[in-house]
């Protein structure tokens, strides 16, 4: 089944305690992203990777990082998180970033309590 | 900034009552505006993609259209399974970023 998995689907750490959201696709997809969802703010881009070892920042790439080692996996890492990360997390992949092939697939999302 | 307001924040309509949800952008130039579906506690469901003024999409009672300003939803005799949060997200052409509207819930009533 194409799918775009993300692990965990909830965390509960403290501040500074390094974590890592792991998010794959089987899908051979080109492109993909992170998100945050927080009430009345909507989805914001946190950050992208149109393809292997090429990432970029979204619109709130601080207090976290991501590396694309392979096509199929795109991690989260929040090296020391802090309270105002708390959130629901989306991983999302697209075939690439030509037309017709932008449509994203997402995750089921990871929901994290940083206390 | 580029920019991506949607309204209402929240509708409550009757099963059977048509209406629309209004999507606004402000970008340089578009290179997508795309809408999703989320049900609570899920992701991002993909319902269209539109890439020019005067373009138009339909699913079931879902059409969305598109204008050089602003993209609608227009919902046809919803029924209560049509009961979501409706996103609207856009590509600025020339670039790689997605900005997302807040969304909008819609509610429908049997």
């Amino acid at each position: 089944e194409a799918q775009v998995t993300q692990n965990p689907r909830y965390l509960i750490t403290v501040t500074g305690k390094k974590l890592t959201v792991t998010c794959s696709q089987n899908m051979n997809h080109e492109y993909m992203s992170w998100y945050r969802q927080d009430p009345g703010l909507g989805l914001r881009q946190i950050y992208y990777s149109m393809n292997v070892e090429v990432t970029d920042k979204g619109d709130v790439p601080e207090g976290y990082k991501v590396s694309r080692k392979e096509k199929r996996n795109f991690p989260l890492i929040l090296e020391s998180p802090s309270p105002n990360q708390t959130s629901l997390y989306f991983c999302a992949s697209s075939l690439s970033i030509r037309e017709g092939e932008e449509t994203q697939y997402f995750g089921p999302g990871t929901r994290l309590l940083v206390l | 900034e580029d920019q991506v307001t949607q309204s209402p924040e929240a509708l409550r309509l009757q099963e059977g009552e048509s209406s629309s949800l209004n999507c606004s952008y402000t970008v340089s130039g578009l290179r997508g505006l795309f809408w999703y579906r989320q049900d609570p506690g899920k992701g991002p469901e993909f319902l269209f993609t539109l890439y020019s003024a005067g373009e138009e999409k339909e699913k079931e009672r879902l059409k969305a259209t598109l204008t050089k300003k602003e993209s609608f939803l227009h919902i046809t005799a919803p029924k209560p399974e049509d009961s979501a949060t409706y996103l609207c997200a856009v590509q600025e052409a020339g670039g790689f970023k997605t900005i997302f509207g807040a969304g909008t819930r819609l509610f429908v009533k049997a």
